[in-house]
């Protein structure tokens, strides 16, 4: 079956540090594009960074400089390492991957997500 | 970066209608247009990518519309199953990618 379940996440305080894990089940992360994408407390979705296949990466402007993702291939693991944390960064945060059709993916639509974990930043 | 401009934020239908969410990019994003269905206290599903291809599984009274700058959702007659809220996202080019402020669909 194919399955994301995320963990790592907890309460943290201002400017403190957490790293989130997505384990794979089913297919190999490393052979798609995998995204982070989190969502406030009572509000809407925001796509927060991708790793490609080939190992590109990208973030929102509101996590570049501070939020890291990654890829552990054996153990078939998407990673969001997060630093300097602020009260704004508080949400569910979803690891999700691309939709695979035809035999290419559809970069930015994601078809399989985990359930989602939530970090909580405060004092 | 690409903003999305979904409308309304909430609507409310009765069981059988025909119900109707637009969104609009700031700037031409091709047919790189999505729609998610996501329900209270779980993960958003994908019902529809680039623009009007429907995801497998999705029943067929979901379906998408549009290109360039304006798009368009609809539910062909709602059904009680259908009660979440809706996001649109756009994925053009290189990140960063956009969700819709999302709407919140009830029950009349």
């Amino acid at each position: 079956e194919v399955q994301l379940v995320e963990s790592g996440g907890g309460l943290v305080q201002p400017g403190g540090s957490l790293r989130l894990s997505c384990a794979a089940s089913g297919f190999t992360v490393s052979s798609n594009y995998m995204s982070w994408v989190r969502q406030a407390p009572g509000k809407g979705l925001e796509w927060v960074s991708v790793i490609y296949s080939g190992g590109s990466t990208y973030y929102a402007d509101s996590v570049k400089g501070r939020f890291t993702i990654s890829r552990h291939n054996s153990k078939n693991t998407l990673y969001l390492q997060m630093n300097s944390l602020r009260a704004e960064d508080t949400a569910v945060y979803y690891c999700a991957r691309a939709l695979r059709r035809d035999g290419y993916q559809v970069v930015g639509a994601f078809d399989i997500w985990g359930q989602g974990t939530m970090v909580t930043v405060s004092s | 970066d690409i903003q999305m401009t979904q409308s309304p934020s909430s609507l409310s239908a009765s069981v059988g209608d025909r119900v109707t969410i637009t969104c609009q990019a700031s700037q031409d994003i091709s047919n790189y247009l999505n729609w998610y269905q996501q329900k209270p206290g779980k993960a958003p599903k994908l019902l529809i990518y680039d623009a009007s291809n429907l995801e497998t599984g999705v029943p067929s009274r979901f379906s998408g519309s549009g290109s360039g700058t304006d798009f368009t959702f609809t539910i062909s007659s709602l059904q009680p199953e259908d009660i979440a809220t809706y996001y649109c996202q756009q994925y053009d080019n290189l990140p960063p990618w956009t969700f819709g402020q999302g709407t919140k669909v009830e029950i009349k």
